[in-house]
């Protein structure tokens, strides 16, 4: 089974720190990204990554950076927190294509709740 | 935005009824798909539509898609207790869109 594993459930930091947030995949998924989950809005793309040091901005980037050095590993970070940065964050990968019964299925992380106070 | 719509925003039935959920999205597609979530955890995949398919089944699962009307539908039959969940429509492969989701809730 695909299983891709993020860094903590639940992380709190202050304003102003930079946090990383980690996650690793062990399927050789080309593609990962990573979402901020908020009542009501749904799942929003912050970055995506479809390949080894590659990175595509996503719908809401602003506050955010990402690194992918290896494959396996696509890291979130945040220069200097922010509390309208308390959110979900959920982390994904797939396989490159849309051949197959299940195209582009994405598997996700358990997700880290961050927390900025 | 382009972030798809779904209907109702939460639906709450009792165990053996069947429960439906409705899905707009704005652009074109090659597929949409359907995803669940459990509370405070990550996504699951549960189905995906192609835009040359109308219907799809898998158990219990019924996804229907009218690319004319840019919707779809999601029906579980048969609801049980373990269905209680969040589901949520997507469309697109890299800048995936995800819709706000259905909170459903099965009453035992």
């Amino acid at each position: 089974d695909v299983k891709v594993t993020q860094s903590s459930r639940y992380l709190v930091k202050r304003t102003g720190e930079k946090v990383f947030l980690e996650c690793v995949q062990d399927m050789d998924h080309e593609n990962m990204f990573w979402y901020r989950q908020d009542p009501g809005l749904g799942l929003r793309l912050i970055y995506f990554s479809y390949d080894v040091k590659m990175k595509e901005k996503g719908d809401i980037p602003e506050g955010y950076s990402v690194s992918r050095e290896k494959k396996e590993r696509f890291s979130l970070i945040l220069e200097s927190a922010s509390t309208n940065q308390t959110s979900m964050y959920l982390c994904a990968s797939s396989l490159s294509g849309l051949a197959g019964p299940r195209g582009n299925e994405q598997f996700f992380g358990p997700g880290t709740r961050l927390t900025v106070l | 935005s382009q972030q798809g719509e779904e209907d109702p925003q939460a639906l709450s039935i009792q165990e053996g009824e069947n429960a439906t959920m409705n899905c707009s999205y704005k652009t074109s597609i090659n597929n949409l798909q359907w995803y669940r979530q459990n509370s405070g955890r990550g996504l699951v995949h549960l189905i995906l539509i192609r835009s040359n398919e109308r219907e799809k089944h898998s158990g219990r699962l019924r996804v229907t898609l009218d690319t004319s009307k840019k919707s779809s539908s999601l029906l579980i039959t048969a609801s049980r207790a373990a269905d209680t969940a969040s589901y949520f429509c997507a469309q697109g492969s890299f800048k995936t869109i995800f819709g706000a989701g259905t909170r459903l809730f099965v009453k035992a």
